[in-house]
């Protein structure tokens, strides 16, 4: 069945470094790519996507990357922030159906 | 705020018993899709639903039931509850056509805690 990978689990990382999340997927006919960030009780919420016929997606800090080929794809944020503590979930689905997460990356930044 | 509304925010109940929880989707979307998140761990795709019929299934114990109504919000019930029930249930909705993707807009979830 569907399923995704998200690697690693924690991430600690200094104020201003970069930090990189990544994730593999299994079901090849995934076409759509998004990144939840969900802080300490809230809800998630998008924060970047990408579709299969794009190979790099970036907004300000933020930017995504996909390899169809290897079935993979991660997260790059830039000049991390404090703000920027949170569990992020990459997804992958194919068309509406299913969004599959993969099981989060707890990121801390250090000041 | 997502436009999802998500009833109860706390739930608290005993082994053995049988909960119902709510969900409205933001106006125009179709599609409903419900999550569950134990402590500290994933989101973990139970069901999905589009415009009132069953469109995938996940990992959805056979304790576990939901539905869509016509007017498009949609339920799940939880039925022999056990304490490994306890998690945060979230409704996620989003506008897309069959054919197309976008973003899943969350309710802030139910938490049901079984004692």
């Amino acid at each position: 069945g569907e399923n995704v990978e998200q690697h690693p689990s924690t991430l600690s990382v200094q104020e201003g470094d970069s930090a990189v999340i990544k994730c593999t997927y299994s079901d090849s006919a995934s076409n759509y790519f998004p990144w939840y960030k969900q802080e300490l009780g809230k809800r998630p919420q998008l924060i970047i996507d990408i579709r299969s016929n794009v190979g790099e997606k970036k907004d300000q800090r933020i930017a995504v990357t996909l390899n169809k080929t290897a079935k993979h794809f991660s997260l790059h944020i830039t000049e991390t922030q404090p703000e920027d503590s949170a569990v992020y979930f990459c997804a992958a689905s194919k068309g509406t159906y299913k969004y599959i997460f993969g099981t989060g990356t707890r990121l801390k930044v250090l000041a | 705020d997502s436009g999802v509304t998500q009833t109860p925010k706390h739930l608290i109940t005993a082994t053995g018993q049988r909960v119902t929880l709510r969900c409205s989707p933001r106006s125009g979307d179709l599609s409903v899709y419900w999550y569950q998140q134990s402590l500290d761990q994933g989101l973990q795709f139970l069901i999905q639903y589009y415009n009132g019929e069953e469109r995938a299934k996940g990992n959805i114990l056979e304790r576990f039931s939901a539905q869509q109504f016509p007017d498009l919000h949609s339920e799940l019930n939880l039925s022999s509850l056990e304490l490994g029930d306890s998690a945060l249930y979230f409704c996620a909705s989003s506008v897309v056509a069959a054919s197309t993707t976008g973003e899943l807009f969350f309710g802030e979830g139910s938490r049901l805690t079984v004692l």
